[in-house]
């Protein structure tokens, strides 16, 4: 079956442009979530979507980060004016209901910044 | 949000070992889940656990839900080469939308 689909699975871009990243959840699941991974590093949680419910926005570093959800379904995340320290590893994961349900991650879209 | 502290950072143990790494918080949990992360590839959930005292097993892995829900364990028994990877631990609270990840454990086996 299909799991969590991310893409680009790499990008490199210079410093001050813009990206987006994007998530095809796995079918059904209703919670998606945005991390970062930096090099040798855990799991920073970024951004968080249940359903029709407000997303939590609170992991978002700056106001330079921003996600959507369109109908309920693919995410695509933002970054605007493109910084060194934004390079990392970007994962996407989706559960089934979003309360304690266990998270499905897709491989990461791998964001240099140059 | 709070922290969930792992350790060791990393292991490097012999083919055959027995592993042991775990997790802890100051606060409560009401899930723990320990994944594990292949090089390029997202984590993958190897074991989940919802209720303290818990013991579950997969295969060669045993995960416990401490009894206080403030910590967990996972052991892996007879490593292979195929066990290389970072584990991480992760926690998820009645009050919180987020899954809280530990900063991983990176496990090396030498043949």
């Amino acid at each position: 079956g299909a799991g969590v689909s991310q893409s680009p699975s790499n990008k490199v871009t210079e410093k001050g442009k813009d990206v987006e990243l994007r998530c095809d959840p796995i079918s059904g699941h209703t919670a998606l979530y945005w991390y970062r991974q930096s090099l040798g590093q855990g799991l920073e949680f970024l951004i968080y979507f249940q359903g029709n419910s407000a997303p939590d926005k609170s992991g978002l570093p700056s106001d330079r980060f921003s996600a959507e959800r369109t109908g309920g379904s693919v995410s695509t995340l933002t970054i605007q004016r493109t910084q060194q320290e934004d390079s990392a590893v970007y994962l996407c994961a989706s559960s089934r209901a979003g309360d304690n349900s266990p998270l499905h991650f897709g491989n990461g879209t791998r964001l240099t910044v140059t | 949000g709070q922290q969930l502290n792992q350790s060791p950072q990393s292991m490097f143990i012999q083919e055959g070992e027995d592993v042991s790494m775990n997790c802890t918080s100051s606060s409560i949990f009401n899930t723990w889940l320990w994944y594990k992360q292949d090089p390029g590839e997202g984590p993958v959930l190897l074991i989940a656990l919802y209720k303290a005292g818990e013991l579950t097993s997969n295969g060669r892995l045993t995960a416990q839900f401490g009894i206080t829900r403030k910590d967990s364990f996972l052991n892996i028994s007879a490593s292979i080469p195929s066990d290389v990877g970072i584990y991480f631990c992760a926690g998820h609270q009645y009050n919180n939308n987020d899954m809280r990840f530990g900063a991983g454990t990176r496990l090396t086996v030498k043949p």
